[in-house]
This record gives C-alpha cells, structure tokens and sequence, in this order.
C-alpha cells in the first residue's frame, strides 16, 4: 500500500510466512516496474522486474505480479526470513529514463 | 568492482553554505541520477543524466546544480543551502540507451542543513 504523511504502512509477519506487499501505480503508460529493497542506513537494493507485457515474473522466493487494468502491482516473498525485514519500493518507468518510486512498505519479519 | 559510490557519507552545514556532492561509478553506465529521501517517503528525482553531455531536471530542481563531469561522474552542487534540503540524497546509475533496466544506487549521503 502507499503511505500517508510521514508513517510507512507496516506489514508484519513471522518467520516462514508468505509475505504480500502491494503497490498503486499512478501512469497507465508506465511500461516497466520494479521493486527495490532498502534496508536502514542504506541505498535501495534491487530485488526484481517486470515489463508491462507481462503479468508474472519470479525470481527465487519472489514474485512479482502486474494487473495492468486496475495499475496494481504485487511483490510476494515466500518463506519470509528476519533478513527480509526492509522497506520495500515499487517504481515505475513513465519514460525510457527515470523511475518514479512510491513510498514504500515496511515489512517486519519476527523469529 | 565498487558499483557506485558516493562522498562525502555524511555533511553537516549551515544555512548559506554551499557543497558539491560526488558520485561516480564503475560499470561504465550511461545514465546518472541523483535523488532525496526524506523521512518516510520514497525517493525523488532532482536531476538526471540520461547520458555523456546531457543533463535534465527530475521533479524536485530546484536549489540545485549538476555536473556530469564525465562517464563515470555526476556531482550535485548546493549554491546555498537551506533546511528544506536536509535530506538523504543518493545517486544511481544505469545502462541507459533504448531498453529499460534497473538503476543501482551507491550508499546515500546524509545531509543536514542548520
């Protein structure tokens, strides 16, 4: 989810659970997304991509999914390890260029 | 290979005063990107280099400059700086050119204005 004002949404799971975090994008014309991990004190680090002509994209114990018709994308992390616990961005790519990133999801990942 | 890296880690400064923050990297990267991170948000665009010779405004300009010195570095210059930029600010790079792919960011320079 997006966040309000200075408070991240927070997504807290435990140890081995699936996690799902979800993304709005705002740029129907956006044809490329990814999503990065950004663990405190440091740069984002990426995770994984998709195009916009495709729906499912997995790497290991990640997935990601774009619905195109309601702008939703989704990043599923299997077998959550404490090691996940970040805040995690969606990005998409308006132009060729750049990236415009949300604002990011917590995820808390409890032994 | 250090990928990208950035100086100084950390600044501290006044109102008025102005620096210059350096990146470069080693992955013979077309583009270059420099962008704020404020306290729970996402991170903004200032400036960008879509390539060598080229530079172009992101969505947060303004109170900056930037030098794309070379292939290998992009500085971000404050002329005269103000509480408002207290800020992280990383820069990022990537291959560029006529496919999308993803940007790799260096550590992050933590900067306070006083």
């Amino acid at each position: 989810g997006e966040s309000v004002g200075l408070h991240l949404p927070t997504l807290s799971v435990q140890e081995g659970d699936n996690s799902i975090i979800n993304c709005a994008y705002s740029n129907s014309a956006s044809d490329y997304f990814i999503w990065y991990k950004q663990e405190s004190g440091k740069g984002p680090q990426f995770i994984i991509d998709i195009r916009s002509n495709m729906d499912k994209r997995q790497g290991q114990r990640v997935t990601v999914l774009l619905n195109k018709t309601v702008k939703h994308l989704s990043l599923q992390i299997a077998a959550t390890q404490p090691g996940d616990s970040a805040v995690y961005f969606c990005a998409e790519s308006p132009t060729l260029s750049t990236l415009t990133f949300g604002k990011g999801t917590m995820l808390l990942v409890s032994p | 290979n250090a990928g990208v890296t950035q100086t100084p880690k950390f600044q501290v400064l006044k109102t008025g005063q102005s620096m210059t923050l350096q990146c470069a990297q080693d992955m013979n990267h077309n583009s270059m990107y420099w962008y704020r991170q404020d306290p729970g948000m996402g991170l903004r665009l200032i400036y960008y280099s879509a390539s060598e010779g080229t530079t172009d405004k992101g969505e947060v300009p303004n109170g900056y400059n930037v030098s794309r010195l070379n292939k290998r570095e992009f500085s971000l210059r404050l002329e005269s700086a103000a509480p408002s930029q207290t800020s992280v600010y990383f820069c990022a790079s990537s291959e560029g050119g006529r496919s999308y792919n993803e940007q790799f960011f260096g550590p992050g320079t933590r900067l306070t204005v006083l």
